[in-house]
């Protein structure tokens, strides 16, 4: 049973580069499957950010593609997720999940997620 | 980007009631489209896929159906269990976009 685990500094402040990483178990990365990072701003709805594979193939919503880079370390089964110069606007609980579209391709489905983690932008 | 919108943002209804949620595209997305499950504190989950297509595990008194730009959501007999915020999402064409989402609760 693939499970994921979000985690993160919680606090970060204006202008800085927020870093998650997601520890994926029960699965081994290198062997498929692409993986997505998805937020949620408090109170709101749900906004695709990205989505990366375990060769390093990734892509983004263009909303936040100048800012934000996903990558991958197979050694240690993790997705990592790095989005530079926040705002307020970036608060949000940040969740990967596993893109449903089969070991080689994109779906853009999603299931599983992690629990998610939650990343406040303060001073 | 392909909008979706949901109605209505909020639904009261009782143990018991049939529901049904709607979900409209900004264009049409054939039936790239599913449907997830989010409860307070907790991560969406994963509902119905390919429009109708009720995934492992999930009741049956939980259904789905629509192609186009037109879909819905339906649960029979609403459950305790199923109060709740509901998300659909298109998968056609990225950015992957998602619904506003609707809140079943209590009447």
């Amino acid at each position: 049973q693939v499970q994921l685990r979000e985690s993160g500094p919680g606090l970060v402040e204006p202008s800085e580069t927020l870093s998650l990483t997601c520890a994926v178990s029960g699965y081994s990365i290198s062997s498929g499957f692409y993986w997505a990072w998805i937020r949620q701003p408090p109170g709101k709805g749900l906004e695709w950010v990205g989505t990366i594979n375990h060769v390093g193939a990734s892509y983004y919503n263009p909303s936040l593609e100048s800012r934000v880079t996903l990558s991958v370390d197979t050694s240690k089964n993790q997705l990592s997720l790095q989005l530079n110069s926040v705002t307020a606007a970036d608060t949000a609980v940040y969740f990967c999940a596993r893109d449903r579209g089969g070991p080689s391709q994109v779906g853009g489905w999603f299931d599983p997620w992690g629990q998610g983690t939650p990343v406040t932008v303060s001073a | 980007d392909i909008q979706m919108t949901q109605s209505p943002s909020t639904l009261s209804a009782s143990v018991g009631d049939r529901v049904t949620i709607a979900c409209r595209a900004s264009q049409s997305i054939s039936t790239w489209l599913a449907w997830y499950q989010q409860k307070p504190g907790k991560a969406p989950e994963l509902l119905i896929s390919k429009a109708s297509n009720l995934e492992g595990g999930v009741p049956s008194r939980f259904s789905a159906g629509g192609s186009g730009t037109e879909f819905t959501l339906t649960i029979d007999s609403l459950q305790p269990d199923d109060f709740a915020t509901y998300y659909c999402q298109q998968y056609k064409r990225p950015p992957w976009t998602f619904g506003q989402g609707t809140t079943v609760e209590v009447k």
